[in-house]
């Protein structure tokens, strides 16, 4: 099993949805969570840290659960410049940084 | 600041041959990964540093993989002898310890 799991995706969805995104971690050691994205053949930016009592940023909502070491992303009014991977990203004890496997996202006209 | 700078950014090579990759991470950042991105696996971290030490090489998936940083300026990466499965997307990333990753554009590794 992996240490970060994610829907795998795609997804398809129309401008101005409401699309949600998962992610499960395994080790409860874990200590800070994050969401990047990654436009096609670029690398990964930061979109948002995730933080327990939740926290939004414009349309985009980050929702952490630590009992059920569950992570969510939720994107409202979707625009067709969110096509991108989103990847759910652990912060492990020492500092490494462990990605999940990203969840791909099109937004269509 | 420029930003983390990779070398190559694109490279074509053949089975058997060795590989170096190139980092030259954001000044004053005291942590620096490198990362694998193959479209199977997603972005594999491969080893991380913390003041120029190497931290967790457990990502190194077999000896012929190395990786070094003799100082604060630069790390290494290499592949000796490469193989074809080796081909990816290699990323360098350096942050302060906030979580907030700084990324290269990435070397873009074909081994035919």
């Amino acid at each position: 099993r992996k240490e970060v799991e994610q829907d795998p995706g795609p997804f398809n969805v129309p401008e101005g949805a409401t699309v949600a995104f998962n992610c499960t971690y395994s080790n409860s050691a874990s200590q800070s969570f994050f969401w990047y994205r990654q436009d096609c053949r670029k690398e990964p930016k930061l979109l948002m840290s995730v933080y327990s009592s939740g926290n939004e940023d414009g349309r985009f909502t980050a929702q952490l659960n630590r009992a059920s070491q569950y992570i969510s992303l939720l994107i409202r009014d979707s625009k067709l410049s969110d096509s991108a991977t989103y990847l759910c990203v652990v912060n492990r004890e020492g500092g490494k940084l462990i990605f999940g496997q990203g969840t791909e996202l099109s937004v269509k006209p | 600041d420029a930003g983390v700078i990779q070398s190559p950014r694109h490279e074509v090579t053949e089975m058997g041959q060795e590989v170096t990759l190139r980092c030259k991470p954001i000044s004053g950042h005291d942590y620096l990964f490198w990362y694998r991105q193959t479209m199977m696996r997603g972005l594999e971290l491969l080893i991380y540093f913390n003041n120029n030490v190497p931290i967790d090489d457990s990502g190194m998936p077999e000896d012929r993989f190395s990786a070094k940083m003799p100082n604060a300026s630069f790390s290494t990466l290499k592949i000796q002898p490469s193989e074809p499965r080796d081909s990816a997307v290699y990323f360098c990333a350096s942050e302060t310890g906030s979580g907030e990753l700084f990324f290269g554009e990435g070397s873009r590794l074909t081994v035919l």
